[in-house]
C-alpha cells in the first residue's frame, strides 16, 4: 500500500541555523500537504503543493515538490524558537497519508 | 469561535470500560475524520465520513465505532478499552472537492485532541 516516509525523526538545532525535513512516497502523489504541530497542540495546515517541481515560500519556510511528485522537502532558514514543533508531510495518492513527522527543537 | 471542537479533552478510564469522544465542526465542511496519534507522534487515520457516509475505514478493531448524526458531528465510541488504546485522538474536517472556497479543498482542520489514558 501507499507509504509516506519522513526523515529525520528528530532534529536539534541552534537558533539561527537552517533546518530541512524530507518526505518520500512509495507512489506518485496528486498533491502533498505540510502541517505543523506545536508541543501539546494539534496539527495546523501550512501549505499544499500540487504541480511537479513546484516551489512555494512562506517567509523563512521553503517548500518543494519533486519533479516525479514522489518527494517533497521543507526548509526553514535561520530557525527561531517559535519554529519548535513537529512538522508533518501528508501525501495524497488516493487518501491522505501522513509521514511520521520531524520533531524540531531549537536551542536559543 | 472554535472551528473543530472535541470533548472531552482528557479521558482517563479503566481497561474494559466503554467510552465516547464527541466532535463538532462549525466550518460547514462535509467531510470529517478521526485520527489516532500514538506516543511516537505517528498520525494514523482511522475513519472518514462524507455527508454522514463512511468512506474510509482503516484496519481498526471492531471495538471502535464512529457515528455521524449529521454533517457537523462525528463521534467515536470505543468498547472494551485496552491499554493499547491510550493515545491522543484527533478529529478533523475538510470540504469536498468541487466545493468553492479560498483554500485548498482538502486542507484538514484539526480539533484540539482528546488524550485517552487507559489504566
Amino acid at each position: 500500500g501507499q507509504q509516506v516516509m519522513q526523515i529525520p525523526q528528530y532534529q536539534h538545532v541552534q537558533e539561527g541555523e537552517d533546518f530541512t525535513t524530507y518526505c518520500n512516497s512509495s507512489t506518485t502523489l496528486s498533491n502533498i500537504q505540510w502541517y505543523k504541530q506545536r508541543p501539546g497542540g494539534h496539527p495546523v495546515f501550512l501549505i499544499q503543493l500540487v504541480k511537479s517541481g513546484e516551489v512555494k515560500k512562506q517567509k523563512r519556510l521553503t517548500f518543494q515538490f519533486g519533479e516525479a511528485k514522489k518527494n517533497s522537502s521543507l526548509h526553514i532558514t535561520a530557525t527561531q524558537t517559535t519554529d519548535v514543533g513537529t512538522y508533518f508531510c501528508a501525501g495524497r495518492g488516493g487518501k491522505l497519508i501522513f509521514g511520521q513527522g520531524t520533531e524540531l527543537s531549537v536551542k536559543p | 469561535d472554535t472551528a473543530v471542537s472535541q470533548t472531552p479533552k482528557y479521558l482517563v478510564t479503566q481497561m474494559g470500560n466503554d467510552k465516547s469522544i464527541k466532535c463538532e465542526q462549525n466550518l460547514g465542511h462535509d467531510t470529517m475524520y478521526w485520527y489516532k496519534q500514538d506516543s511516537k507522534k505517528f498520525l494514523k487515520i482511522m475513519f472518514s465520513y462524507n455527508n454522514k457516509e463512511l468512506i474510509i475505514n482503516e484496519t481498526v478493531p471492531n471495538r471502535f465505532s464512529p457515528k455521524s448524526p449529521d454533517k457537523a458531528h462525528l463521534n467515536l465510541h470505543i468498547n472494551s478499552l485496552e491499554l493499547g488504546d491510550s493515545a491522543v485522538y484527533f478529529c478533523a474536517s475538510s470540504r469536498s472537492a468541487g466545493t468553492s472556497g479560498p483554500r485548498p479543498h482538502n486542507e484538514q482542520f484539526f480539533g484540539p485532541g482528546t488524550r485517552l489514558t487507559v489504566l
